[in-house]
């Protein structure tokens, strides 16, 4: 079955460790995004990649890091910079339906949380 | 950051009833608007991607309508059902298209 993995489900980390979520998927599409959701807010664009080799920071970059070295993967690191960590964090992936048009598909999330 | 809102923010309603939910979006760079349903515990997935104004799609007892030049859509559920219960998320699109910025979502529960 084509999909978008996201391990582990939940994740627990102590203040000041960096951790790395994993998101790998096999749809063989070009695009990548990683996505946190805080309550009583939209899902948020931390960083997203349009092509191997090639990321670009989104509206909350900030304290994390992302590396893109397989079309299939896109790890993204929250580091001990992230002030606010515990959060949602979605993973999706899309290619060009046609003019231009993205449609996204999702992974099935990971919480983290941070103590 | 792009402004996007939705309006109810959550809603219960009576099984069989019509429902009808707003999206919100500034007018200017507009490229395409898109809707989500996302249940509980299930990742997101794709209802409807618009780009004309005036376009209307439909899926089933679920529509959904847009207006680029006032910057709005629309999303209409046809007697609803409990397996309609779900948070609704649109998300509009700018300039080169592949970047979303998604709204805090329309929280529907369906009652029996």
């Amino acid at each position: 079955d084509g999909g978008i993995t996201q391990s582990p489900k939940y994740l627990f980390r102590k203040e000041g460790q960096n951790v790395t979520l994993s998101c790998e998927q096999n749809l063989n599409h070009d695009a990548m995004y990683w996505y946190r959701q805080d309550p009583g807010q939209g899902l948020r664009l931390i960083y997203y990649s349009q092509i191997v080799n090639d990321f670009q920071k989104g509206d909350i970059a900030e304290g994390y890091s992302v590396s893109r070295e397989k079309k299939e993967s896109f790890p993204l690191t929250v580091t001990s910079a992230q002030k606010n960590p515990t959060a949602f964090y979605l993973c999706a992936s899309s290619i060009d339906s046609g003019q231009g048009i993205y449609e996204q598909y999702f992974g099935p999330g990971t919480r983290l949380t941070v103590t | 950051i792009l402004n996007v809102e939705q309006s109810p923010q959550s809603l219960h309603v009576q099984e069989g009833d019509s429902t009808n939910f707003t999206c919100s979006f500034p007018s200017s760079n507009f490229y395409a608007l898109h809707w989500y349903r996302w249940e509980t515990a299930k990742s997101p997935e794709a209802l409807f991607v618009m780009t004309l104004n005036g376009d209307e799609k439909k899926k089933g007892r679920i529509s959904a309508t847009l207006n680029t030049k006032e910057g709005y859509s629309y999303l209409y559920i046809k007697g609803s059902q409990p397996e309609d219960s779900a948070t609704y998320l649109c998300a509009p699109s700018r300039g080169g298209g592949n970047k979303l910025t998604f709204g805090t979502g329309t929280q529907l529960k369906v009652e029996l």
